[in-house]
């Protein structure tokens, strides 16, 4: 059971290339999410999608893209990456129903953009 | 805005002392509240979580304190073990359907010998 698998695990890009990190999940969670983590930030949301063909916005959307392609897969993509979005980004998913709110992580995304 | 406020950054504690990392949150409709324990190099993963009927919850060597007429909540370690060490991180988030959790800045626990 591998849980929340989010490739590749280590990035450098150069500004304005772009990217997209993959995010799957084997546990049939209806939500997904990116986070970004940045220190002394904590974890600030990228984007979310409660459903399969849902997605919103979170707290800091902007230069980002994402696509929900089908229940286990969720990717963000980075059209033109910019210094200031190096971090570390991790997917998690939650089972999004009454009984359960647990929220489970991947191992994260190390991306450095110069 | 930070909703929800994390204290403090860091701690350093001595083995078998009680590190206290604190909590305050400002949205009236969270009603989940879990902390995440994170090792270098890992994703965060579910410590322990309560909802706002309770005052208190333990589970083995870690309990939360809430006090909800304050809005914070705390999270306490129990003769605490150098495999503490890790980072921190409490969060909140509203009513089922709407479980995006809003994360503290976390704290970066360190237990010395």
């Amino acid at each position: 059971n591998a849980g929340v698998t989010q490739t590749p695990k280590f990035q450098v890009l150069k500004t304005g290339q772009s990217m997209t990190l993959q995010c799957a999940q084997d546990m049939n969670h209806n939500s997904m999410y990116w986070y970004r983590q940045d220190p002394g930030m904590g974890l600030r949301l990228i984007y979310y999608s409660a459903s399969e063909g849902t997605t919103d916005k979170g707290e800091v959307p902007n230069g980002y893209n994402v696509s929900r392609l089908n229940k286990r897969e969720f990717s963000l993509r980075l059209e033109s990456a910019a210094p200031s979005q190096t971090s570390v980004y991790f997917c998690a998913s939650c089972p999004g129903d009454s009984r359960n709110t647990e929220a489970f992580f991947g191992q994260g995304t190390r991306l450095t953009v110069v | 805005q930070q909703q929800v406020k994390q204290s403090p950054q860091s701690l350093i504690v001595q083995k078998g002392g009680i590190p206290i990392i604190n909590c305050a949150y400002e949205n009236t409709a969270f009603d989940y509240f879990p902390w995440y324990q994170q090792f270098p190099g890992k994703g965060p993963a579910l410590l322990i979580a309560i909802r706002p009927d309770v005052s208190e919850k333990k589970e083995g060597r870690f309990t939360i304190s809430f006090n909800k007429s304050a809005k914070q909540f705390s999270l306490h370690i129990m003769d605490s073990q150098p495999g503490d060490s890790a980072t921190y991180f409490c969060a909140a988030s509203g009513s089922f359907g709407n479980e995006k959790l809003t994360f503290g800045t976390g704290t970066r626990l360190t237990i010395i010998p």
